[in-house]
């Protein structure tokens, strides 16, 4: 299983320009989430979906658009790109499950590296 | 509105001796909180959960520990080898939150020197 993949891994912009960011999970999840990491920041929640055709926003959502069209994909939107946008950005997924056994675990992808000039 | 807190971004400790990292929380009553470990470059990687009812878990060289009273976890690595080295990540899952929203602490940079 590939698990989740980011595409791209690395891009360039000038600002004012817009830009998608692909997350695919290939595991069934019905979570999905996007994240930024900047130094000294950690990781800040961005946008999230709890199943196909709903988004939610996190704490950090603005300047950012997302779309679960399915099930299996999530996408992240920048319209017009803003230095303040610099960073790196992680995909994760995890599944609903409920019980003793389930962990919440959440897989990540393996990020994307956004610079914008 | 909720904050979570890591102890001093980095730590630094010799190989062999136990790493212990905090975890500490305001204004919100989680139940349950999950660790995740971090290498340069990469996606963040699951490690542990512990639940509220829980006081201890256990993993191999880790062991993490829940006080729901003084809002708080603790992460030790014994025995802790140059290979522990990373940054790991606390995050506590609120109590209602199965709908989704899952907020990570800064992080806490280990480094294992032999």
């Amino acid at each position: 299983n590939a698990g989740v993949t980011q595409t791209p891994k690395f891009r360039v912009l000038k600002t004012g320009q817009s830009m998608t960011l692909l997350c695919a999970q290939d595991m069934n999840h019905e979570y999905m989430y996007w994240y930024r990491q900047d130094p000294g920041m950690g990781l800040r929640l961005i946008h999230y979906s709890v199943g196909e055709g709903t988004t939610a926003k996190g704490e950090v959502p603005d300047g950012y658009n997302v779309s679960r069209l399915k099930k299996q994909n999530f996408l992240l939107g920048l319209e017009s790109a803003a230095p303040s946008q610099t960073s790196v950005y992680f995909c994760a997924s995890k599944d609903f499950g409920s019980g003793s056994r389930n962990t919440g675990e959440l897989f990540f992808g393996e990020g994307s590296r956004l610079t914008v000039l | 509105s909720q904050k979570i807190e890591q102890n001093s971004e980095a730590l630094n400790i010799q190989e062999g001796k136990t790493a212990t990292l905090t975890c500490n929380y305001t204004n919100y009553s989680p139940a349950y909180l999950q660790w995740y470990r971090q290498d340069p470059g990469r996606g963040p990687v699951f490690l542990l959960l512990i639940r509220e009812n829980e006081k201890e878990k256990r993993k191999e060289r880790l062991k993490v520990t829940f006080d729901t009273t003084l809002k708080q976890s603790l992460f030790h690595i014994t025995a802790s080898q140059p290979a522990d080295s990373a940054t790991y990540l606390c995050a506590p899952w609120a109590r209602g939150s199965t709908l989704g929203r899952l907020y990570f602490g800064r992080g806490t940079q280990l480094t294992v020197w032999p």
